[in-house]
């Protein structure tokens, strides 16, 4: 499974965009990017996946460079409830023996007034 | 009820103890996991059951044994854990393709979590 790398805290304000990205230099062929979001005693919510390019929902925006070594989770005009930890992972579509997602150390961001 | 439920939310108990966690999702998915969350530390994949059958155990101890019923219900049952145990049990679901030859890549819908102490 590829490894991922993500920055471990960033903080910022209410109302700016907050762009975190992850680096998967090993990601393979068959890999998408997939964004969880997680706060305090809960468990992660999907945010967010991407095959190559952009993708964009009602909540955030996933950049994808052509390499696809990197991808950047923007989340516009945060709030303060945006204070979360932010988790990106690379997996392949897997077989139907079940998706085998690995979470990294994630990224904690606080969003201040 | 929706979406995935986990019982207890919180669960303290005894090295010499037994106890069971229930997770429950109502979305009609055919796959089920447990995860382990310890302090600052990322999450773990622990077993993997798709159609009711396990399809991965990451190496768990056997102190920790899994159940899954019916494709929704999933049960995690605890017997002489230590304290190093104590995390937050997350199990979350997902809908996987029927047969080895059909890749299918969903969300996983994730429960509250059971938060366990081990004294």
């Amino acid at each position: 499974l590829a490894k991922t790398t993500q920055p471990i805290s960033m903080d910022s304000y209410e109302g700016q965009e907050v762009n975190i990205t992850c680096s998967h230099n090993n990601i393979a062929t068959n890999d998408y990017i997939t964004w969880y979001q997680q706060f305090p005693s809960q468990g992660p919510r999907f945010i967010i996946q991407g095959y190559k390019t952009k993708v964009t929902n009602e909540v955030a925006s996933l950049f994808i460079p052509a390499d696809r070594k990197s991808s950047t989770l923007s989340l516009p005009r945060v709030s303060l409830s945006d204070t979360a930890v932010y988790y990106c992972l690379v997996g392949g579509r897997v077989k139907a023996a079940g998706n085998k997602l690995t979470f990294g150390g994630g990224t904690r961001v606080l969003v201040k007034p | 009820e929706t979406g995935v439920t986990q019982t207890p939310r919180h669960l303290v108990m005894g090295m010499t103890n037994k106890k069971s966690l229930k997770c429950e999702q109502h979305l009609g998915h055919n796959a089920m996991y447990w995860y382990k969350q310890s302090a600052k530390k990322p999450l773990e994949l622990m077993f993997v059951y798709n159609f009711k059958e396990q399809t991965e155990n990451n190496s768990v101890p056997s102190r920790f044994s899994p159940e899954c019923p019916n494709s929704s219900h999933l049960f995690l049952h605890l017997h002489t854990l230590q304290p190093e145990d104590s995390a937050l049990y997350l199990c979350a679901s997902s809908q996987v393709g029927a047969g080895l030859a059909v890749y299918s890549y969903n969300e996983q819908f994730f429960g509250p979590g059971t938060r366990l102490t081990v004294l």
